[in-house]
């Protein structure tokens, strides 16, 4: 079955500077790839998400590459604010499931 | 976007007994799943709820002690059986739209004691 790896597992960062975060999927069949942000107590809200025939989306402050040949795929928050910390984690779609990275809990320091 | 209601939102249950948590979905949806999260952990898929027939089941997780309905296209329920310490932890729900994008619920949190 599919796998997804993330990393780090956890990120600091000042706010106004920029945050990646990375993962790796193991199925070369998924062909969907959500980011998700949850914040403490919280339900996890879908930010971004990119499907494998686009290499790069943009929404804003917030864009997601996709390396479907290396199976790599990466979010980048550019502009910190403090409200963008929380834990975001990445996901891989394979026949109809779901599947997601283990987190990264992101912390923005003002 | 569909909206995605839970009960209870929290319980706390003994050793033994076992505890159904119902979800909603506001619009039809194509797909509805149930996961599981423990505190400061990923999500883990339970298993895919089907309409009219039996859910499908990840691994490690078995219908006698997960039994999952979804009598219709909006509705499903989760059932943990014979609950033990530990089953605690937060069951969300999740339904997916004819786009693709899947919306999760607010989440039950459970406490066995």
């Amino acid at each position: 079955g599919e796998n997804v790896e993330q990393h780090p597992s956890t990120l600091s960062v000042q706010e106004g500077d920029s945050a990646v975060i990375k993962c790796t999927y193991s199925d070369s069949a998924s062909n969907y790839f959500p980011w998700y942000k949850q914040e403490l107590g919280k339900r996890p809200q879908l930010i971004i998400d990119i499907r494998s025939n686009v290499g790069e989306k943009k929404d804003q402050r917030i864009a997601v590459t996709l390396n479907k040949t290396a199976k790599h795929f990466s979010l980048h928050i550019t502009e910190t604010q403090p409200e963008d910390s929380a834990v975001y984690f990445c996901a891989a779609t394979s026949y109809d499931k779901v599947i997601f990275g283990p987190g990264t809990s992101l912390s923005v320091i003002p | 976007s569909a909206v995605i209601s839970q009960k209870p939102s929290r319980d706390i249950c003994q050793r033994g007994t076992s505890l159904t948590i119902q979800c909603q979905v506001d619009s039809q949806v194509t797909m509805m799943f149930w996961y599981r999260q423990q505190p400061g952990q990923s999500l883990t898929l339970i298993a895919t709820a089907n309409q009219g027939s039996e859910a499908t089941y990840e691994s490690g997780f078995v219908i006698d002690k997960f039994p999952i309905s979804r009598p219709n296209l909006t509705f499903s329920t989760l059932t943990v059986s014979n609950m033990s310490p530990e089953d605690s932890s937060i069951y969300l729900c999740s339904a997916r739209g004819w786009q693709e994008t899947q919306y999760f619920g607010p989440g039950t949190r459970l406490l066995v004691l």
